[in-house]
């Protein structure tokens, strides 16, 4: 089956920086790639997500971008603020599948 | 619109016990899903619908966990002989396609 791996686990940056979260996967068959936040206390919020046919994808200040042949696939986010603190998640879902796999996640603290 | 509503939001039993989690879906999503989220950890699979029944259940951890979905909406996730170690946040989400997923709040099970 697919296996997700997400890095880093803990992300620290000070307000205004630029984040960065990388994952990799195993299955080449793999073809829907979502983010998702959450929040302490909440459920996964969808932010972005990205499909195989697609190099790059960008929504204000968050751009996720895939790389098939390295399979790996990467969330940017820019001028970071104090309320993208919280836990991000990454998935993948096989084509002809609909059950994903997700990472272990990464908490981003962003200080004020 | 109204999101995906899951109830109760915490819920403390004894070892040994039977429980009941509830989940209301996004009207007219066909698809719904159930995960277990442990501290630190990202979404586990445990069961897929695609209407009324269930399309994939390979995620239920053993025969003690099983779920309805009776009318192709609400749907309940029934746990018997609870075990300490089924405390975790149960997850659910809805989907109209089976892949953009939109999680609810969880319900916060605790077994002692």
């Amino acid at each position: 089956g697919e296996n997700v791996e997400q890095h880093p686990s803990t992300l620290s940056v000070q307000e205004g920086d630029s984040a960065v979260i990388k994952c990799t996967y195993s299955d080449s068959a793999s073809n829907y790639f979502p983010w998702y936040k959450q929040e302490l206390g909440k459920g996964p919020q969808l932010i972005i997500d990205i499909r195989s046919n697609v190099g790059e994808k960008k929504d204000q200040r968050i751009a996720v971008t895939l790389n098939k042949t390295a399979k790996h696939f990467s969330l940017h986010i820019t001028e970071t603020q104090p309320e993208d603190s919280a836990v991000y998640f990454c998935a993948a879902l096989p084509g002809g599948s609909y059950i994903p796999t997700f990472g272990r996640g990464t908490s981003l603290i962003v200080h004020p | 619109g109204a999101g995906v509503s899951q109830t109760p939001s915490n819920k403390v039993t004894e070892k040994g016990k039977y429980v009941e989690l509830r989940c209301d879906p996004i009207s007219g999503h066909t698809a719904l899903y159930w995960y277990r989220q442990s501290l630190g950890q990202g979404p586990e699979f445990l069961i897929y619908f695609q209407g009324t029944g269930a399309a994939d259940d390979s995620g239920l951890p053993n025969d003690r966990f099983f779920a309805v979905r009776p009318e192709g909406s609400v749907s309940t996730l029934k746990i018997q002989r609870t075990e300490r170690g089924d405390s975790a946040v149960y997850l659910c989400a809805s989907s109209p396609t089976g892949e953009t997923q939109y999680f609810g709040p969880g319900t916060r099970l605790l077994v002692l």
